[in-house]
């Protein structure tokens, strides 16, 4: 099973400040033949679904806004929100869906 | 509007079983793969199943494997968990997803239902 790390589990921001989350997998979630990493981050608010920001490692979501953003490839990877607003107050989770059984991470609490 | 609504969950005691449903609207559901994620209270999100778009392949997690079983109804746009021999670790809100793209089932999860509650408890 590819094992999810991620860090750190909370961090408290103020409004306005660049945001940084880092997921790493214990084993390479690129896929050589498309050169695709096989890595999702979700963001997750009390009582709701998780939803979906970034895919493939760096695609956002449409209708994301624009602060989000994903980079890294291979097995080390990094979640950035370029300016905290009050509505990104959630639980952020790292995903592979590399191959079975998909594992997520542990999860990173941004509050205000 | 692209919608999943998950329903059959409630209370039941250990070692019974219990079908879950999600219907799905506003997509071609037997195009896409589709999954059962987890997720027990306070915890972070658990995979549970996969069926490919036809349910002819479908893949489960350790912990459900030989006790749940995933299906799916393309003709009622419809797809199906059924767990058998629950245990209390199965306590959970139960949700379908459905995957953003229509080559295989290893793609991201686009849309969530709303979820449903299952508990555990003699």
């Amino acid at each position: 099973d590819i094992v999810m790390t991620q860090s750190p589990d909370s961090l408290a921001v103020s409004l306005g400040e660049r945001t940084t989350i880092n997921c790493r997998s214990s084993q390479s979630v690129l896929y050589n033949p498309n050169n695709k990493n096989y890595l999702a981050w979700y963001q997750q608010k009390p009582g709701q679904p998780p939803k979906v920001l970034i895919y493939w490692a760096s695609t956002r979501e449409s209708g994301v806004p624009d602060r989000f953003s994903g980079s890294g490839s291979g097995t080390d990877f990094t979640l950035t929100i370029s300016s905290l607003q009050a509505e990104d107050v959630a639980v952020y989770y790292c995903q592979q869906y590399y191959s079975t059984p998909l594992t997520f991470g542990g999860g990173t609490k941004v509050e205000i | 509007q692209v919608q999943l609504v998950e329903s059959g969950g409630g209370v039941v005691q250990p070692g019974r079983s219990l079908r879950l449903s999600c219907a799905a609207s506003g997509f071609t559901f037997s195009t896409y793969g589709m999954h059962w994620v987890r997720q027990a209270p306070g915890k972070g999100p658990e995979w549970v199943a996969v069926t490919s778009n036809d349910g002819r392949n479908k893949e489960y997690a350790d912990s459900v494997k030989g006790r749940f079983t995933i299906s799916r109804d393309n003709s009622k746009n419809t797809l199906y968990l059924q767990m058998s021999s629950l245990r209390p670790e199965d306590t959970a809100v139960y949700y379908c997803a459905k995957v953003s793209g229509i080559e295989s089932y290893m793609y991201a999860f686009d849309i969530w239902g709303q979820g449903t509650r299952v508990t555990v408890s003699s």
